[in-house]
């Protein structure tokens, strides 16, 4: 399988705290992309990083991306109550009959206790 | 409308019956695409389509069909289902264009339970 694969698989900090996720991932991509779930809802797209970035900035968020070693980090800084959810990293694959489709990780819970 | 909408939101089906799913987005997306999100496995990708007129496969297609007769609609059907097809299916879209591959935007969710 080529989905990514986040660690941990569960994360529990207080208010403030820096929250660190980390993605591996297993074949070339054309990008990778976080993605946030709040409990019963669906999916919001955060950031995307495309395979020539090496990093990039949205707001509290800091996505890092390491081809060689084949694995992304999401970083959320300063985190809230409110930035407890599930945190999925994707990838989208380069060739072969998956190109272009997007291959999800089975996340990290998040909780952030105030 | 605004976004991806769903229907219904939940649903609770006897095993055998036939089902549809509904799908539609207003943000004129090529590309439109169907997960199953099962505890402990994440989103698996059902189908999807790249334009209006054409589907494909993904992970785990069996036991279901989809169609893309215009852009904004991409209907899920169950044609006889199975207990095992008890999950949360997303509906999702994107603006591919060419080799560039964007975020895809989802829908809330449809609860699905087979009895």
């Amino acid at each position: 399988s080529q989905q990514g694969e986040e660690d941990p698989q569960a994360l529990s900090i207080q208010e403030g705290e820096n929250a660190t996720m980390n993605c591996s991932y297993k074949t070339s991509i054309n990008n990778l992309q976080w993605y946030r779930q709040n409990s019963g809802r669906g999916l919001v797209h955060l950031i995307l990083i495309r395979s020539n970035e090496r990093e990039k900035h949205s707001g509290r968020l800091r996505v890092t991306l390491d081809t060689s070693k084949k694995s992304s980090s999401l970083l959320i800084t300063a985190s809230r109550a409110a930035d407890t959810a599930s945190y999925f990293c994707a990838t989208v694959a380069v060739r072969g009959s998956t190109l272009g489709r997007l291959y999800f990780g089975r996340g990290t819970q998040l909780t952030v206790w105030p | 409308i605004a976004g991806i909408t769903q229907a219904p939101t939940s649903q609770i089906l006897a095993a055998g019956r036939r089902m549809t799913l509904r799908c539609t987005q207003d943000m004129r997306h090529n590309a439109m695409y169907w997960y199953r999100q099962d505890l402990g496995l994440g989103l698996r990708l059902i189908h999807y389509s790249n334009t209006a007129g054409t589907t494909g496969k993904g992970e785990v297609p069996d036991g279901y069909s989809v169609s893309r007769a215009n852009t904004d609609d991409f209907p899920l059907t169950l044609a006889s289902a199975v207990p095992s097809q008890t999950s949360v299916y997303f509906c999702a879209s994107s603006d591919d264009q060419g080799a560039t591959y964007n975020e895809q935007f989802f829908g809330p969710g449809t609860r699905l339970t087979v009895l």
